[in-house]
């Protein structure tokens, strides 16, 4: 079965810094798909980036990009220039490209805080 | 607007008494699921559906039940709530498979329902 660890249950970053949070994960399969969710203080789910095994690029998407290393099965998401607004906790995921369903298996969180 | 409703967002009951949690997409998705997130291990997978009538188990289905009658429709049932089903549920929806480029298959979350079972 899939498994996905995040490390570190708390960060802490200044505004305007850079932070990079850790993801690992262990699975056989060949293809499957990664995710970063937000979580703020709303509790609402947010999308923040997404990542292909067969691509080799690195996602971006604006502040956000990850650092994906599939042969040591890593994904980290690294946030520049940090927001106020980027405090939250943070969810790394795993889909698997085949089999049934949709389902995601989710990390345990980062809570990442930032000082102004 | 693209949403995923849940309702209702907030609930105290008693155990043993039944309840329905409702959710609803307006994005025409195939796939829809339930999860639940507890401090420490994050989000888990309750029940999911491929499609109109096509349900199956996640990861903790014990004490949980599900339908799927409509394609836009899918309510979680708490036949006996019992006070370790107090937690955060959220229901997903996305298209069933996820194409070379583009955002099918990406889930997107309802807003949440806190329940507290006494």
């Amino acid at each position: 079965a899939q498994t996905v660890t995040q490390s570190q249950p708390e960060m802490s970053v200044q505004e305007a810094e850079t932070v990079t949070l850790s993801c690992t994960y262990d699975t056989s399969e060949s293809d499957y798909y990664l995710f970063w969710y937000k979580q703020p203080p709303s509790r609402q789910m947010i999308l923040v980036i997404r990542q292909e095994a067969y691509k080799q690029q690195n996602a971006t998407e604006n502040r956000f990009s990850v650092n994906f290393q599939k042969a040591a099965k890593s994904f980290s998401l690294k946030i520049s220039d940090s927001q106020l607004g980027d405090a939250a906790m943070y969810f790394c995921a795993y889909r698997s490209a085949s089999g049934r369903g949709n389902k995601l298996i989710f990390g345990t969180g980062t809570l990442l805080a930032v000082q102004p | 607007e693209a949403q995923v409703t849940q309702n209702p967002r907030y609930l105290i009951t008693v155990t043993g008494k039944k309840l329905t949690v409702t959710c609803s997409q307006n994005m025409n998705h195939e796939y829809m699921s339930w999860y639940r997130q507890d401090p420490g291990l994050g989000l888990r997978q309750i029940y999911y559906s491929m499609n109109v009538e096509v349900t199956d188990k996640g990861d903790v289905p014990e004490g949980y039940k599900v339908s799927r009658k409509e394609k836009r429709n899918f309510p979680l049932i708490l036949e006996s709530p019992s006070p370790n089903q107090t937690s955060l549920y959220f229901c997903a929806s996305s298209f069933n498979s996820i194409p070379s480029s583009g955002p099918a298959g990406t889930q997107y979350f309802g807003p949440g329902t806190r329940l507290t079972v006494l």
